[in-house]
């Protein structure tokens, strides 16, 4: 049951241009995503964030897009630097719900 | 303040042993919760724990597996008669607070191998 879809498992990028993130889900009944960053050997650390209620959330270089309709939402990085290189997870929450679901994570390389 | 901790940060068991992974989550933190990430795969919710009492364990394995998190010390996720199948990252994560819109913080996870 993967409600939560990454379909690009890499995404390779030149330093200084932009960076898209692509995430599907299927539960219309999510009402909050998250990204996650992961580094090698490193837990998830939360990047940014964003409600059902909205369309966009932005914070610094990073800024998520959501799609209602077409249950799609996108993280940006612009400009991206070779830091952020890292494995970004894409996670949906129901409303009150204590677990996440998860995608299987896109493995950004940006190169210098 | 000391972020999630968690420990070992490499476990290796035969099959049919037991294991043990400990978690210890941020200070002020009364919520656990437990995920397992397989090979080439996203994290998958395991269980979510207050203190001493378990919450929902709905993406937890019926059998073999058990979690705690006592009044006193850490959250266990105990495994016992392991299999090969069981190996995969196992990572903790704590929150303030309950419900959808509180963030949640990640430890480093530990990693079970199973030979």
């Amino acid at each position: 049951d993967q409600q939560v879809k990454q379909n690009s498992p890499s995404l390779s990028v030149q330093e200084g241009r932009i960076s898209i993130l692509n995430c599907d889900y299927t539960n219309s009944m999510f009402d909050y995503f998250l990204w996650y960053k992961k580094y090698p050997a490193e837990g998830p650390t939360f990047l940014i964030s964003i409600s059902s209620i909205k369309d966009k959330n932005e914070d610094g270089r990073f800024t998520v897009f959501l799609n209602k309709s077409a249950k799609h939402l996108s993280l940006h990085i612009v400009p991206s630097q070779p830091g952020d290189s890292a494995v970004y997870f894409c996670a949906a929450r129901l409303y009150n719900n204590n677990d996440m679901r998860f995608g299987a994570g896109t493995r950004l390389t940006v190169k210098p | 303040n000391a972020g999630v901790m968690q420990n070992p940060r490499h476990l290796v068991r035969r099959r049919g042993q037991e294991a043990r992974l400990r978690c210890s989550p941020m200070k002020g933190h009364s919520h656990v919760y437990w995920y397992r990430q397989l090979p080439e795969e996203g994290l998958k919710f395991m269980v979510y724990l207050q203190k001493e009492n378990i919450i929902d364990e709905s993406g937890m394995p019926k059998e073999r597996f058990s979690a705690e998190f006592p009044k006193e010390g850490p959250s266990i996720l105990r495994i016992q008669q392991v299999v090969r199948g069981d190996s995969a990252a196992y990572f903790c994560a704590s929150s303030q607070y309950r419900g959808s819109r509180n963030e949640q913080f990640f430890g480093p996870g530990t990693r079970l191998t199973v030979l």
